[in-house]
């Protein structure tokens, strides 16, 4: 079946560094565009990142951009989102989602478990 | 940037209602908008795509519709596992903006 599976989170100090993964698996996945999106907590939720599955276009959001870098490998299905320059309002925990259909713009139709970050001195 | 707004912030109902969340966009977004439930704990799950296009699985009490910049959310009977948190999500372009969410109890 389709499962995504996000690993890499932890705490981190303010200015620091972190790099999340998303294991793909039960699709093609180098045939979606692949997004990250987080849920700081007791708050809804927030569209981060996304990455064309031919990684030809790539958009953030405008409270990380210039600090977070999103990336895949569809040789080894995974997607990754590098965290840099942390700050306090980053935690939350990070969903990786997949596209709902193949055309540019689609619905979230999958999402993994999540995984926590928390930005704490 | 676009905005999505929801109405009501929460709300509460009872078993059997006929319950409407609303969702307005600041631009026009044709119908690139998603419904989402997140139950307590639980991680989102898309109900309704294409404003009003039902996702394969989803009970058919569940029911969207709307187009440009004004959408709706209608649960035809309210049950007791449909307590949760909806949010709207505009797909047109990116940022794919979320609506502030609805929390809805019974």
């Amino acid at each position: 079946q389709v499962q995504l599976v996000e690993s890499g989170g932890g705490v981190v100090q303010p200015g620091g560094s972190l790099r999340l993964s998303c294991a793909a698996s039960g699709f093609i996945f180098d045939t979606y565009t692949m997004h990250w999106v987080r849920q700081a907590p007791g708050k809804g939720l927030e569209w981060v990142a996304l990455l064309s599955h031919d990684e030809l276009y790539e958009y953030y959001t405008d409270s990380v951009r210039g600090r977070f870098t999103i990336s895949r490998d569809n040789s080894q299905n995974t997607l990754s989102l590098e965290l840099k320059n942390l700050r306090p309002e980053d935690t939350a925990l990070y969903y990786c989602a997949r596209n709902g259909g193949h055309s540019r713009w689609s619905w979230l139709d999958t999402w993994g478990q999540g995984t926590q970050v928390t930005v704490s001195s | 940037d676009l905005q999505m707004t929801q109405s009501p912030s929460s709300l509460s109902a009872s078993v059997g209602d006929r319950v409407t969340i609303t969702c307005r966009a600041s631009q026009g977004i044709s119908n690139y908008l998603a419904w989402y439930q997140q139950k307590p704990g639980k991680v989102p799950k898309v109900l309704i795509y294409g404003a009003s296009t039902l996702q394969s699985g989803v009970p058919s009490r569940f029911s969207g519709s709307g187009s440009g910049t004004d959408f709706t959310l209608t649960i035809s009977s309210l049950q007791p596992e449909d307590v949760a948190t909806y949010y709207c999500q505009k797909y047109n372009s990116a940022p794919y903006t979320f609506g502030q969410g609805t929390k809805l109890e019974i």
